[in-house]
């Protein structure tokens, strides 16, 4: 069974420049996530869909953070403009319904 | 405020050398307390999940048991491939998301 895809496995982008990441799911997934891992800290969730709709984007950064999930299966994070404390890896994770998380191998972004 | 802290931060231990790592958590309705191991550039693995006070799960050099306040990690006689950053998580509520502690980056000296 493939596991989570993602892309790019790393960024390095200029503050106030923009930059959109990429996941797709283990297949039959209903449930996507993205989470923000700093340096040093655990995993912290940003936004969780279920097949096409939010469920919890209550720690999101809305004004600069956007994210979608078209057709319920693979979703992109976007981050516009990106501040130097957007430096992190950005994790995607998809489940079956109230199951197991699995993780993909997360996109390192680094904002200079 | 869901709340997971876990300790110690950091562990060097010898090749070995068993311990164990903690992992205390304030929840309102713990549905679940998940371990992962976390390897440089890479995503979290799943280890165990436990769901009730009193439970313990076993995998390899590895055992996790949890009571109603906390959970904990046990290493025995471990591996430099035991080498890794671990993570606890709970599941709480109604939430699917699960609340992650800061993890403990574990070094197991050959």
């Amino acid at each position: 069974e493939a596991g989570v895809a993602q892309s790019p496995r790393y960024k390095i982008i200029e503050k106030r420049q923009s930059v959109a990441f990429w996941c797709n799911p283990i297949s039959g997934h209903a449930t996507l996530y993205w989470y923000q891992q700093i340096l040093g800290q655990g995993p912290k969730l940003l936004i969780q869909f279920q097949n096409n709709g939010v469920v919890d984007d209550s720690q999101l950064p809305k004004d600069r953070f956007s994210a979608e999930r078209l057709k319920g299966v693979d979703s992109t994070l976007k981050i516009q403009p990106a501040k130097l404390e957007d430096s992190a890896v950005y994790l995607c994770a998809s489940s079956l319904e109230r199951t197991l998380m699995y993780f993909g191998p997360g996109t390192r972004l680094l904002v200079l | 405020e869901d709340q997971v802290t876990q300790s110690p931060e950091a562990l060097r231990l010898q090749e070995g050398e068993s311990s164990s790592l903690n992992c205390s958590y304030t929840v309102s309705g713990l549905r679940g307390l998940f371990w992962y191991r976390q390897d440089p550039g890479k995503g979290p693995e799943f280890l165990f999940t436990l769901y009730s006070a009193g439970e313990e799960k076993e995998k390899e050099r590895l055992k996790a048991t949890l009571t109603k306040k906390e959970s904990f990690l046990h290493i025995t006689a471990p591996k430099p491939e035991d080498s890794a950053t671990y993570l606890c998580a709970v599941q709480a509520g109604r939430a699917q998301k699960l609340v992650f502690g800061q993890g403990t980056r574990l070094t197991i000296n050959p």
